[in-house]
C-alpha cells in the first residue's frame, strides 16, 4: 500500500530557531499533500493544502509566514516552522493523496507517522 | 463550516464485547465519510469509508453506515479483540480538500 514517511519523528529546539519537517510519499506520486496539527487529546486540525509546483493554501487562522510550506516535487513536501515559540509545540502530521488510489470525490489520504515538535 | 462530533473516551470494553462509537457530522453538500484508526506509535490508517448515503463501509469486522437522515456514521464491531485497542477518528471530506476530523476516541480492550 501507499506509504508516507515523515522526518524527523521528534525534534526539540530552542525558542527563536526554525525547524523543517519533511513529508515524503515513498511509493507513489502525490500531487497534493496536507499538513495537520494535533494538540494533546484534540482533533487533527488542517493547517494547509500543498500542491506540487504551486503555493500552498492555508486554512483560516494559520500564519503562512510562520509555517512555510514547500512542495517542490511529487514526492516531497516540507513544513518549516519559523522562529518557533513554545506555543508552536505540537504534533504535526502530513498526509498525501494518491490520485490512482480511489474514485473521484472520495480519494483516500495516506498519513505519515507524525512529528513531535517541542520548543523550549 | 464542516464539523464532526464523536464520543470521547476512553472507552473500555472486555474482549468479545460489542462496540459502538458514535459519530455525527454537519457539512455542506454530500461529503465522503471515513473512519481512521491510529495504533500506538503509528500513523493514521484508513479503516473504512462511505461515499454516499446508505453506503456501508466495512473492514476487519468493523462497519459503519452513512446515514444522511441522522447525519451519522457510527462505527460498530460485533466482537472486539485486544488488538483493536487504538484511537479511532471519524472524518469527513476527501477528494481535493483536507479532512475534517472528530476529536478521536481512545478504545481500550481488556482481556
Amino acid at each position: 500500500g501507499a506509504v508516507v514517511s515523515q522526518h524527523p519523528s521528534w525534534v526539540i529546539c530552542k525558542s527563536g530557531t526554525s525547524v523543517k519537517i519533511e513529508c515524503r510519499s515513498l511509493d507513489f506520486q502525490a500531487t497534493t499533500m496536507f499538513w495537520y496539527r494535533q494538540f494533546p487529546k484534540q482533533s487533527l486540525m488542517l493547517m494547509a493544502t500543498s500542491n506540487e509546483g504551486s503555493k500552498a493554501t492555508y486554512e483560516q487562522g494559520v500564519e503562512k509566514d510562520k509555517f512555510l510550506i514547500n512542495h517542490a516535487s511529487l514526492t516531497l513536501s516540507t513544513l518549516t516552522v519559523t522562529s518557533a515559540h513554545p506555543e508552536d509545540s505540537s504534533f504535526y502530521i502530513c498526509s498525501a493523496r494518491d490520485p490512482a488510489a480511489g474514485t473521484s470525490g472520495s480519494i483516500e489520504q495516506f498519513f505519515g507517522p507524525g512529528t513531535r515538535l517541542t520548543v523550549l | 463550516g464542516d464539523s464532526v462530533t464523536q464520543m470521547e473516551g476512553p472507552v473500555t470494553l472486555s474482549e468479545e464485547a460489542f462496540l459502538t462509537i458514535n459519530c455525527t457530522y454537519t457539512a455542506t453538500g454530500y461529503p465522503s465519510l471515513f473512519w481512521y484508526v491510529q495504533y500506538p506509535g503509528e500513523g493514521l490508517q484508513l479503516l473504512l469509508k462511505a461515499t454516499k448515503a446508505d453506503d456501508k463501509g466495512s473492514n476487519k469486522g468493523f462497519e459503519a453506515t452513512y446515514r444522511k437522515e441522522t447525519t451519522s456514521f457510527h462505527l460498530e464491531k460485533g466482537s472486539v479483540q485486544v488488538s483493536d485497542s487504538a484511537v479511532y477518528f471519524c472524518a469527513l471530506g476527501g477528494g481535493a480538500d483536507g479532512l475534517t476530523f472528530g476529536k478521536g476516541t481512545h478504545l481500550i480492550i481488556q482481556p
